[in-house]
């Protein structure tokens, strides 16, 4: 089936604009999760999903990131009045259980 | 905050050859985890290997778990171009989010 789908794949914005990428995960995956990769700075985890539990916010930077997952399913970080700092590959992976996650080819935020 | 810390960062061997990669991570974990990031792509999982495995293989790849030094190893045997990606090992502690290390930059000539 398809794996993990996200948009947009480039996003180019200036800063103070608010942003949202889509992250459309794997059918019948419980778990959803959000990264972030930036050069020196490797794979930083920013949120995690499971099921109708309450999420797991432990890794967003600030308060103005926030990420939402509608009906199980697909997931929206939204980062708002963004910063230079923002600017990096966003990664979304879901998981079924305690299987191994699976990636999607992330979102590319580069804030001007 | 990182976890695991891969070395090398970088590594540049000829097509046949082997390539290892080693992973250190600071706590307890549930398993370690090995992915594979080509440039401008997601992380596609290579192999997982439990707290109590020691040793897992999977094709050209095998990969070693030593929790009393809180390290593991990644070999890929006859390694081809193809092989040309970032490595990184990710360690799972309760279940939830991975925590990645920095990764090793693999390059494979022909």
């Amino acid at each position: 089936g398809a794996g993990v789908s996200q948009s947009p794949s480039n996003k180019v914005t200036e800063k103070g604009k608010d942003v949202e990428l889509r992250c459309d995960p794997i059918s019948g995956h419980t778990a959803l999760y959000w990264y972030r990769q930036s050069l020196g700075q490797g794979l930083e985890f920013l949120i995690y999903f499971q099921g109708n539990s309450a999420p797991d916010k432990s890794g967003l930077p600030s308060d103005r990131f926030s990420a939402e997952r509608t009906g199980g399913s697909v997931s929206t970080l939204t980062i708002q009045r963004t910063q230079q700092e923002d600017s990096a590959v966003y990664l979304c992976a879901s998981s079924y259980m305690d299987q191994p996650q699976h990636f999607g080819d992330g979102t590319r935020l580069s804030i001007l | 905050s990182q976890q695991g810390e891969e070395d090398p960062q970088a590594l540049s061997i000829q097509e046949g050859e082997n390539a290892t990669m080693n992973c250190s991570y600071k706590t307890s974990i549930n398993n370690l985890q090995w992915y594979r990031q080509n440039s401008g792509r997601g992380l596609v999982h290579l192999i997982l290997i439990r707290s109590n495995e020691r040793e897992k293989h999977s094709g050209r790849l095998r990969v070693t778990l030593d929790t009393s030094k809180k390290s593991s190893s990644l070999l890929i045997t006859a390694s081809r171009a193809a092989d040309t990606a970032s490595y990184f090992c990710a360690t799972d502690q309760a279940g939830t989010a991975l925590i990645f290390g920095k990764g090793t930059t693999l390059s494979v000539s022909s």
